[in-house]
Parts: C-alpha cells; structure tokens; sequence
C-alpha cells in the first residue's frame, strides 16, 4: 500500500487554463520527485527536490512549475499547456536524497488531458 | 549517457507459462538495477533489484541477474498468474541516484 497520494486522480483542462496537481508523503521522506509517463515513451524525470530546495530541473518548459512548501507536499502548477502535454504525471518520494539510492516509492498519478 | 532498453510488448501469455522480458543497459561503469511492476491504475512499485554484477533480484516468484559481460538484467518468472498482468519497467540509477527508465512492457496473462 503506497503511502504516496496524488489529487486530482484525473484532470481535462484547456490550453489557457490553470491547474496544480498535488502529491502528499506519509512516509517521512526527504526527497521528492514529479516523472512523466507519455504513452510509448519511458517515464521522464522533471524535477527532483531534497530537503524542500529543487536539486534538478531536466530542461522542463516553464510552463511547470514546481513548488514544495514542504517536506511532506509537492505541487505542480500547469498554465497555458499543450496537447502534448497529456500524459500520467507521477510523484514520487525516497529517503535520503536524490544523491543516494534509495527505493523511491510512488503515486498512483494524475491522468492529464489538455485539449 | 545512461539509456535502457526494453522488449516492446504487449507480452500475452496463458496462466503458468514462462516468462521473460528482455533488458538491456548503456551505462557509465556498474550502476543499479531495478524492475517495477505498474498495475492498473496504480503507481509504479519496485518489484527488484541488484546492486552489483552476478547479484541476483528475486521476488514473488520473479528473478533477474545482473549480468555486465552481455549488459543485460532480464526478468524472468517461472509459471505466470493472472494476478502478475501489469506494466514491467526495467531501471538503472544514474550518476545523481535518479532512475532511468525503459519504455516499459506490458504483460497479460490470460486464464
């Protein structure tokens, strides 16, 4: 059983809209992480964020942004996105950091839709 | 840089059939190596690992070796059930210990 949640589960959203997608941990990690799963292509890693402060941004338009107030939530905020945007947007979380390995442990994810 | 690659699926097996999904790895030195299971609707969860060469992973009847002569960490499972259709997804850790991630095989197992 995860103790990662993720809300909404679903979201169908315009072009000009905007939304956030939101991650909780009840697991007392100190690492969190937003992927992207597109169909046919392997998941993609966005942002990571270790002890609140975002060790890495892989070239991720700044339409997404990431915000994590704190250890235990992540947010994902979405303006002005693209149908290519579509996708199943995973969190994650670990211990310890993105620097050592340890198992991360994800969400079911948000199902995405922009039209 | 760091790449995996996965047989494509969609894999279809009938109950008790064996069972291998292909991986292969392009890595920098001898990283680690994972197999998450993907449900329906659910999040991905690590199925198994191996830290080093000739480790073997093994869990809930699932195997895979670490093997760096032929860069490869196959999954392999001995008789299916129904209950194990999902999506398969090999990984290795990259150099800042984040996970790449293969395409990802899907596996259904008919009764």
């Amino acid at each position: 059983e995860t103790g990662v949640t993720q809300t909404p589960r679903h979201l169908v959203m315009g072009m000009t809209n905007k939304k956030s997608l939101k991650c909780e941990q009840h697991l007392g990690h100190n690492a969190m992480y937003w992927y992207k799963q597109s169909a046919k292509k392997p998941l993609e890693l966005m942002f990571v964020y270790s002890l609140e402060e975002r060790v890495e941004n892989n070239s991720v338009p700044s339409r997404f942004s990431p915000e994590c107030p704190n250890s235990s939530h992540l947010f994902l905020h979405l303006h002005t996105l693209q149908p290519e945007d579509s996708a199943l947007y995973l969190c994650a979380s670990s211990l310890g950091g993105s620097g050592s390995y340890n198992e991360q442990f994800f969400g079911p994810g948000t199902r995405l839709t922009v039209l | 840089g760091n790449s995996v690659t996965q047989m494509e699926g969609p894999v279809t097996l009938s109950e008790e059939a064996f069972l291998t999904i292909n991986c292969t790895y392009t890595a920098t030195g001898y990283p680690s190596l994972f197999w998450y299971v993907q449900y329906p609707g659910e999040g991905l969860q690590l199925l198994l690992k191996a830290t080093k060469a000739d480790d073997k992973g093994s869990n809930k009847g699932f195997e895979a070796t670490y093997r760096k002569e032929t860069t490869s960490f196959h999954l392999e499972k001995g008789s299916v059930q129904v209950s194990d259709s999902a999506v398969y997804f090999c990984a290795l850790r990259g150099s800042q210990g984040n996970l790449i991630f293969g395409k990802g095989t899907k596996l259904s197992v008919k009764p």
